[in-house]
């Protein structure tokens, strides 16, 4: 099945500094990916639609300067929490749709980044 | 709005089967799915029912109900393993994914 990674699996920033979360697909390109933000035992929460090639599309709520999204190649989209408060802590999870094959947009989900800021 | 609506837990006992429903208002249809996630990881694809009926998957099968914006997750001859949480997500007319907020299901020996 399609394989979609991320980079790191978790990370401990101080307030204020920047992260930058990595998302790949492994063996197939998506022209779109997803980021998700997941708080304890709350569902996920689609933060931004990264396109590749243009603009993210972000979710009413969501700073955009905050949280910046750049889909660079048809594998790779990174989400940069910029100046990190602790109430960014989360759980933060990508994932990109494949079109093609039995299940029509199924989406395969990264193995999800914890982030954790003191 | 668009919600989604499922039980927040349910338990059950190993070996035993347990049901877990799903209620959906959207903006469109475009197929509804079924997830499952264990504690600290990433969600995993069990299911994705686009027409009314029963789609079965080995232990797992799932319904789905259009007029009735209904569906449900079985889950037979239930193992220690199967204890996550269990999303429901419908994917509305603009192909984005609804989710709903998870049913932690709780296996007991």
């Amino acid at each position: 099945g399609a394989v979609v990674s991320q980079h790191p699996s978790w990370v401990i920033c101080k307030s204020g500094t920047s992260v930058k979360i990595e998302c790949r697909s492994l063996d197939f390109q998506a022209t779109t990916m997803f980021w998700y933000r997941q708080f304890p035992k709350q569902s996920l929460m689609l933060m931004a639609t990264s396109n590749e090639g243009s603009k993210a599309t972000y979710e009413q709520g969501v700073e955009k300067d905050k949280f910046l999204i750049n889909h660079a190649s048809l594998t790779l989209s990174t989400l940069t929490v910029t100046s990190a408060h602790p109430e960014d802590s989360s759980f933060y999870i990508c994932s990109a749709p494949k079109t093609s094959g039995r299940e029509p947009y199924e989406q395969y989900f990264g193995p999800g980044t914890r982030l954790t800021v003191t | 709005g668009q919600n989604i609506d499922q039980p927040t837990e349910m338990t059950a006992t190993e070996g035993a089967i347990v049901q877990i429903n799903c209620t959906y208002q959207t903006s469109g249809f475009n197929g509804l799915f079924w997830y499952q996630q264990h504690a600290g990881e990433a969600p995993t694809f069990l299911s994705y029912n686009v027409l009314d009926g029963l789609e079965e998957k080995g232990r797992f099968s799932s319904f789905l109900s259009r007029s009735k914006g209904y569906s449900y997750l079985l889950l037979k001859e239930l193992q220690m393993k199967d204890s996550a949480s269990y999303l429901c997500a419908v994917m509305d007319s603009n192909y984005q994914l609804i989710w709903g907020a998870g049913t932690k299901l709780i296996i007991k020996p």
